[in-house]
């Protein structure tokens, strides 16, 4: 079953900060991020492990609630490049099949 | 630079024809996925492959078929298509856990196919 994200669309001016949710019913091994701009392929961004390893961007982090299931990606300081949409996929056995969320899509105004 | 390249960004084929859509990594990957992209319901997973001739069920296989004979090039198949499976595919390669701690896809820049 796909996660589920949250909002389901984001509008932002520059500098302001987002947060997407991302929620599963089912355990989580790892979490992963990723962006898509418009007409292009998606781009990885963060994968989240079991046991709390983490890697990113800078100003772009996230957090993995193994109990509830839960991720969520914060984006601080908003830039007009972080325009797109982002998914988030879920993997729940370590076998790297992912997952996708429907998406969230974020747009950033001057 | 990594690369996974598609044959075509976009494809028109008629209702109850034999579709191919070709991807070809350069990374030495072992593992190649295909989805499908519809509006509102994200990234869905057709087709998995960990080593050549080797593949796994996806979500959503019904009515597509996959071949992968060398280690760079994953093909999905549609044996006959029909108009909903009018959609973006994209494909995707990532190492095989273990190798690297990171296991990231990386994605094509997708076909759309429209089945008319």
């Amino acid at each position: 079953q796909q996660p589920v994200q949250s909002p389901q669309a984001v509008i932002l001016r520059e500098g302001e900060d987002a947060v997407i949710n991302c929620s599963s019913s089912k355990a989580l091994y790892s979490v992963h991020w990723y962006r898509q701009k418009h007409g292009e392929a998606p781009v990885f961004l963060m994968i989240l492990l079991k046991g709390g390893e983490q890697k990113g961007h800078e100003k772009i982090s996230a957090s993995f609630n193994e109990k509830k299931q839960q991720s969520s990606l914060y984006l601080t300081a908003s830039q007009l490049s972080y325009s797109g949409t982002y998914f988030c996929g879920t993997d729940h056995q370590g076998a790297q099949k992912l997952v996708f969320g429907q998406g969230t899509r974020l747009t950033i105004n001057p | 630079d990594v690369k996974v390249t598609q044959s075509s960004r976009y494809l028109v084929k008629r209702t109850g024809e034999k579709v191919f859509l070709e991807c070809v990594q350069d990374m030495d990957h072992e593992n190649m996925f295909w989805y499908r992209q519809d509006p509102g319901l994200g990234l869905r997973l057709i087709y998995f492959s960990y080593d050549v001739k080797m593949k796994e069920k996806g979500d959503i296989p019904e009515g597509y078929s996959v071949s992968r004979e060398k280690k760079e090039r994953f093909s999905l198949i549609l044996e006959s298509a029909s108009t909903n499976q009018t959609s973006m595919y994209l494909c995707a390669s990532s190492v095989l856990a273990g190798r690297q701690n990171s296991y990231e896809q990386y994605f094509g820049p997708g076909t759309r196919l429209t089945v008319t």
